[in-house]
């Protein structure tokens, strides 16, 4: 199975500042990563697909990057309802295509 | 607009079994593959195993072959997770997610709104 690290565990910004989050992957997987949002008691939500394009509604302040085995999601401007706990996830090589276990991002 | 909606939650008793159940509307079932990821409390997302609808291909994370059973009817736009034997260690978020692009796996642009299954004695 591909192994996706992320980091760090927990991430703590102010409102108004940028965030910046990291997934590797253990072994090449070219574009084929997502980013998810998961707020609390809710269901994961899509935020960026294959790398670096938005998803339907994701507001330009989320900015996905990378390839191959390291990747980055962005969130600049912080706001109190970006709050919330957000995976990576390969599809280049299944089953299983894996995720992340996460990263916890709290405004300040 | 795409729909993922999931059966309630439930209580059940170690080896018991179970099936809970994914329905889909807004699209056409046949045409995407339907995953199901598990979540244990207070923990991160975990890939089970996704079916394609169309002819009803299954695959399966080693973590969970032989521990659980998808399956789909399409005459009713469902797909199902099942168990039957239950155990503790079971417990935990079940949501089904719909790759977004017809015939292939990959990301997830819609999920179901999570069942809670509860095992214990």
């Amino acid at each position: 199975d591909i192994v996706m690290t992320q980091s760090p565990a927990t991430l703590s910004v102010s409102p108004g500042e940028r965030a910046t989050l990291s997934c590797r992957a253990s072994q090449s997987i070219r574009s084929n990563l997502a980013w998810y949002q998961q707020k609390p008691g809710q269901a994961p939500s899509l935020l960026i697909y294959a790398a670096s394009s938005r998803a339907t509604g994701i507001p330009a302040r989320f900015s996905g990057s990378g390839s191959g085995t390291e990747f980055t999601l962005t969130i600049t401007s912080l706001q109190s309802e970006d709050s919330a706990v957000y995976y990576c996830q390969q599809y280049h090589d299944w089953p299983p295509a894996t995720f992340g276990q996460g990263t916890r991002l709290e405004i300040k | 607009e795409v729909q993922l909606v999931q059966s309630g939650a439930e209580v059940k008793k170690p080896g018991e079994s179970l099936k809970i159940s994914c329905k889909a509307s807004g699209y056409i079932l046949n045409s995407h593959w339907i995953a199901w990821v598990r979540q244990m409390p207070g923990k991160g997302l975990e890939w089970m195993g996704i079916i394609y609808p169309g002819d009803s291909d299954t695959r399966y994370s080693p973590s969970f072959q032989g521990r659980v059973t998808i399956s789909v009817d399409k005459s009713i736009n469902t797909a199902y997770l099942q168990w039957d034997g239950l155990r503790a260690s079971d417990t935990a978020m079940y949501y089904c997610a719909r790759c977004s692009s017809q015939q292939l796996v990959n990301w997830f642009d819609s999920w179901g709104q999570g069942t809670l299954v509860t095992v214990s004695s």
